[in-house]
Formats: structure tokens, sequence, C-alpha cells
């Protein structure tokens, strides 16, 4: 596909059920970010991935959260044991990966929607 | 570590100006600017890359002072298309910082 492609588009799940979500980054993108942006509010930095470095995982929220990227490709982004302060819009973008982002343009998918009820 | 901008919200008619600013008390290596629309995807809009830069495109730009550690974005003109929100954003080590927002309406 053309762009940054997200899955699924809406969830929703039971408090204290684990969830994935997923996102498949532009071809050729060697950076993937992941965002949680909740209601009405900004976008939140968790994690950003530079193709085969190890991820800063310090922007996760909690140790409830965890993400992975396979072959510097497709990325999941975990939360375990789901509370309903997680229940966001979580946003993927991907950018060719140049400057170490400093000067990257970030393609955001369009994003999924968790309730957690 | 978040940016701060300015002003959180602001209504336009159509053809007036506006001036978004954006502060870090930390030091800006570059400064992003993206429009999200409601119930969308944020969009890029700019990078900055250096002190004193100034960019544009259509009838909006931005400028970049470093010292200060702002960044603006200017909107001439103002047309129904440019309502949304507006977030200024900035790399630090391995993270990235969007803005506090800013809502934008450009009514008729």
């Amino acid at each position: 596909g053309a762009g940054v492609s997200q899955s699924p588009s809406n969830k929703v799940t039971e408090k204290g059920k684990d969830v994935e979500l997923r996102c498949d980054p532009i071809s050729g993108h060697t950076a993937l970010y992941w965002y949680r942006q909740s209601l009405g509010q900004g976008l939140e930095f968790l994690i950003y991935f530079q193709g085969n470095s190890a991820p800063d995982k310090s922007g996760l929220p909690s140790d409830r959260f965890s993400a992975e990227r396979t072959g510097g490709s497709v990325s999941t982004l975990t939360i375990q044991r789901t509370q309903q302060e997680d229940s966001a819009v979580y946003l993927c973008a991907s950018s060719l990966g140049l400057g170490a982002g400093r000067t990257d343009t970030q393609y955001f998918g369009p994003g999924t929607r968790l309730t957690v009820l | 570590q978040q940016p701060v901008q300015s002003p959180q919200a602001v209504i336009l008619r159509e053809g007036e100006d506006a001036v978004i600013n954006c502060s870090s008390s930390k030091a800006l290596y570059s400064v992003h600017w993206y429009r999200q629309k409601h119930g969308e995807a944020p969009v890029f809009l700019m990078i900055l890359l250096k002190g004193g830069e100034q960019k544009g495109h259509d009838k909006i730009s931005a400028s970049f002072n470093e010292k200060k550690q702002q960044s603006s974005l200017y909107l001439t003109a103002s047309q129904l298309s440019y309502s949304g929100t507006y977030f200024c954003g900035t790399p630090t080590g391995n993270q990235f910082y969007f803005g506090t927002g800013t809502s934008l309406t450009v009514i008729p």
C-alpha cells in the first residue's frame, strides 16, 4: 500500500484483557513511531524504532505496554491487563529515518481507537 | 519536555490572519509543524531545521528562532480548509514531543 496502515481500526475490550495493535509502515521507511492520543488531547509519544537499533522504551507509560518491530518493518504495540485509562486512539507513523528523526517527515496511519470497558 | 503552544484556541473569519506560537524549555534542534483535522491523522506541514529559517507554502509559513527556543506558524488570508488542530513537534534524543496543540476554527 501507499500509506501507513494500522489494524484493527477499532478495538473494544474488557478491562484486564490484553490487546495487540499492529502497524505496517510505508515500504522503505526505517523509522517508526507510536503515539497515543486521548479524546481531545495532544499526541503523547510512546516509542520510536530506528532501523535495527534497540528502541528507547522510556516513553512507554507503564510496564504493561510493550512494542516490537520485526524485520525492521511491521510493528506491534501490546497492552497487557488493559485499564480504562488506556482508552485512546493509538497512532503509528513512519519516516525515511533521515537525520535520526530530526529532519524527517512523519507519515501517520489512520490510528486504532481502543475502548476499554 | 512538551513544547507549549499559544493560543490554545482561536476562531477566525475567512480571510483573517493568525499566528501560532510554539515554545520549548529545552533546546530545539528542529521544529516540525503538523495539522490534524477532526477525526483524522496529523498531516505534515513543514520542518524548520536551522535557527532563523523561514519556510512557507501557499499562505502558511513558519519561522524558527533557535536562540529563543521558539517557532511561529503564520496563516494568512485564512481559508475554511485551514480549520483543525495545529501541533508543533521537536525531536529530543530518541523521542519526539508534540506541542500542546492549537485549535483553529475558520468561519465564513
